[in-house]
Parts: structure tokens; C-alpha cells; sequence
């Protein structure tokens, strides 16, 4: 089946650092793949969505310039979370889409900004 | 805007019997409809995919139905194991993407 990862799994910062979390299909091309965020015992919330080589499409109330989202190539997106702080911890969850519907989700990256 | 509503917060049902777990939305008319299984500190893990045309779709254990006139997805498990325990959520499409319910924790007691 579709794998997709994400690394790393856990990173912990201090507050006023960036972050890149990158996300990876590992055995197919995805044309589009979106960002979440997930806040403990709730549901994944859409940040992003892009499209290799064109520029993301972000939900409202999420910052551009806070979380910059790079899909150089069809099996590669990266999140930055810029000048982070502790309202940013969370649980970062991207997934990726071939042609078809199903979306494959990686394995999350655990935020702490300290 | 689009509601996505699953139908309890946790369920415990026991060992061998038959988990149902309910999705509703409204306010919209999704083309179809996914469940996934996402375990604690985990990413959501696709189980099944149903679209407006089909009423229902089945995988092993696993049966899902989709209702376009009552608005409501069922999923069930049947002789539902321990292993079977974690969180399940809808996820009707909504154009390019998909809407996420808030899902069910579901717990099988041996």
C-alpha cells in the first residue's frame, strides 16, 4: 500500500526557532498533499493544500508567513513553522493523494516549543 | 457550512459482538465518504472508501453504508476484538479534500 512519512517524529524547540518538518510518498507520486494540525483528543484540522510546483492554498485563519509550505517535487512537502511558540505545539499530520481519492497520511510530528 | 457529527464521544462495547459507529453531516451532499482508524500519537490509517452511489461496501470485518437521504454513514465491525480499540473517523469529501468528523473512541473489553 501508499506509504508516506514524516520526520522527524518529535522535535522540541525554544520559543523564537523555526521548524521544518518534511513529508515524503515513499512508493508513489502525489500530486497533492495537505497539512493538519491535531490538538489533543480532537479531530485533524486542514491547514494547507498544495500542489507540486505551485504555491499552497491555506485555510482561513491559518498564517502564510507563520507556516511556509514548500512541494518542490511530487514525493516531498516540507512545513516550516517560523519563529515558533508555544501556542504552536501540536501534532503536525500531512498526507498525500495520487490520482485518485484516498489520501495516505503519515505518521505525525509531535511539536513541543518550550 | 458543512457539520460533521459522529455519534458519541467513546463507546465500550465487549469482546465478539458487533461495534456500529454513526456519522451524520449536513448542510451539504458529499460525493463520497472515508473512514479511517487513528490510533494515540499516530496518523489516521485508511480502512474504507464509499461513494454517493454505492449504499454500502464491505472489507473483512469492516462493513460501511452511506445513506445520501438520511445524511449518515454507519460503520461496523463485527466480532470486534480488543485490537480493534482505537479512534475511527469520518471523513466526507468536501471538493478536493475532505471534512474530518471529531470520531468515536472506541474500546473492546475482554
Amino acid at each position: 500500500g501508499a506509504v508516506v512519512s514524516q520526520h522527524p517524529s518529535r522535535v522540541i524547540c525554544k520559543s523564537g526557532t523555526s521548524v521544518k518538518i518534511e513529508c515524503r510518498s515513499l512508493d508513489f507520486q502525489a500530486t497533492t498533499m495537505f497539512w493538519y494540525r491535531q490538538f489533543p483528543k480532537k479531530s485533524l484540522m486542514l491547514m494547507a493544500t498544495s500542489n507540486e510546483g505551485s504555491k499552497a492554498t491555506y485555510e482561513q485563519g491559518v498564517e502564510k508567513d507563520k507556516f511556509l509550505i514548500n512541494h518542490a517535487s511530487l514525493t516531498l512537502s516540507t512545513l516550516t513553522v517560523t519563529s515558533a511558540h508555544p501556542e504552536d505545539s501540536s501534532f503536525y499530520i500531512c498526507s498525500a493523494r495520487d490520482d485518485g481519492d484516498t489520501q495516505y497520511f503519515g505518521p505525525g510530528t509531535r511539536l513541543t516549543v518550550l | 457550512s458543512q457539520k460533521i457529527e459522529q455519534n458519541s464521544e467513546a463507546l465500550n462495547i465487549q469482546e465478539g459482538k458487533t461495534a456500529t459507529l454513526t456519522c451524520n453531516y449536513t448542510n451539504y451532499s458529499p460525493a463520497y465518504l472515508q473512514w479511517y482508524r487513528q490510533d494515540p500519537g499516530r496518523g489516521p490509517v485508511f480502512l474504507l472508501l464509499i461513494r454517493e452511489n454505492e449504499k454500502e461496501k464491505r472489507k473483512e470485518r469492516l462493513k460501511v453504508t452511506f445513506d445520501t437521504t438520511l445524511k449518515q454513514s454507519l460503520f461496523h465491525i463485527t466480532a470486534s476484538q480488543p485490537a480493534d480499540s482505537a479512534t475511527y473517523l469520518c471523513a466526507p469529501s468536501y471538493g478536493q479534500n475532505f471534512v474530518f468528523g471529531p470520531g468515536t473512541r472506541l474500546s473492546v473489553l475482554p
